[in-house]
């Protein structure tokens, strides 16, 4: 079945660092692929998507590219704050190959910035 | 802007004891969810309702679970006879539609002891 990797946190920057949170995904079809952050005491929030091979997603400074031939969608920001703090979902969803609307999660890599 | 919420924050039970965990959805939505984190583990979706009625489960949502819409607000999830394994941050979320973007409530941490 469909599946998402993300890499192990917590990623720990300095302010203004540069950021990569590393995802892959496993999807019979042609999925579209998001990212969800979930800032404390919060619920998850869509941050960005794409929805086919080469698309970029971009909100907040933060981009992805939807790279179907190494099946990958990396999180990257230029210049993190403090107030970026948070946990970062890669997700899919591959309702056109006879999957669902409902998207499937990766394990969330937290994000922790100092000033 | 309008926003799911959820409650209690935090619930702690017995095993075997019975837990209702609480959400409002965004009010002209017409698509619910439930999923649960699992510590250290992945976000799982447990069940989606629509119209009065389950619309999609998966294999976790077992008869253990059960979900309800009592009110024009309220969306529940029931968990009968809780076990250890159940503990878990149990997220709400709703959608206009089903293939729009989900909008999800902070979550409720169970724990059962």
């Amino acid at each position: 079945g469909d599946s998402v990797t993300q890499m192990e946190g917590p990623v720990t920057l300095s302010e203004e660092a540069f950021l990569t949170i590393n995802c892959t995904y496993t999807a019979t079809g042609y999925p579209s692929l998001f990212w969800y952050v979930q800032y404390p005491g919060e619920g998850l929030q869509l941050l960005l998507k794409a929805t086919k091979a080469d698309d970029k997603g971009s909100n907040k400074g933060f981009e992805a590219t939807y790279r179907k031939e190494t099946t990958s969608f990396h999180l990257e920001k230029g210049s993190v704050q403090v107030s970026d703090s948070a946990v970062y979902f890669c997700a899919l969803s591959d309702p056109a190959s006879g999957g669902s609307y409902i998207p499937t999660f990766g394990r969330g890599t937290s994000l922790i910035v100092h000033p | 802007e309008p926003e799911v919420t959820q409650t209690p924050s935090h619930q702690v039970t017995q095993m075997g004891q019975e837990v209702i965990l609480r959400c409002v959805p965004i009010s002209n939505h017409l698509y619910f969810y439930w999923y649960r984190q699992i510590l250290g583990q992945k976000v799982e979706f447990l069940v989606s309702f629509y119209n009065n009625e389950i619309s999609e489960k998966s294999e976790i949502f077992d008869d253990q679970f059960s979900v309800e819409r009592p009110d024009g607000s309220n969306f529940t999830l029931k968990i009968r006879s809780t076990k250890l394994e159940d503990s878990a941050m149990y997220f709400c979320a709703s959608s206009p539609d089903r293939e729009e973007t989900q909008y999800f409530g902070p979550g409720t941490r169970l724990l059962v002891l």
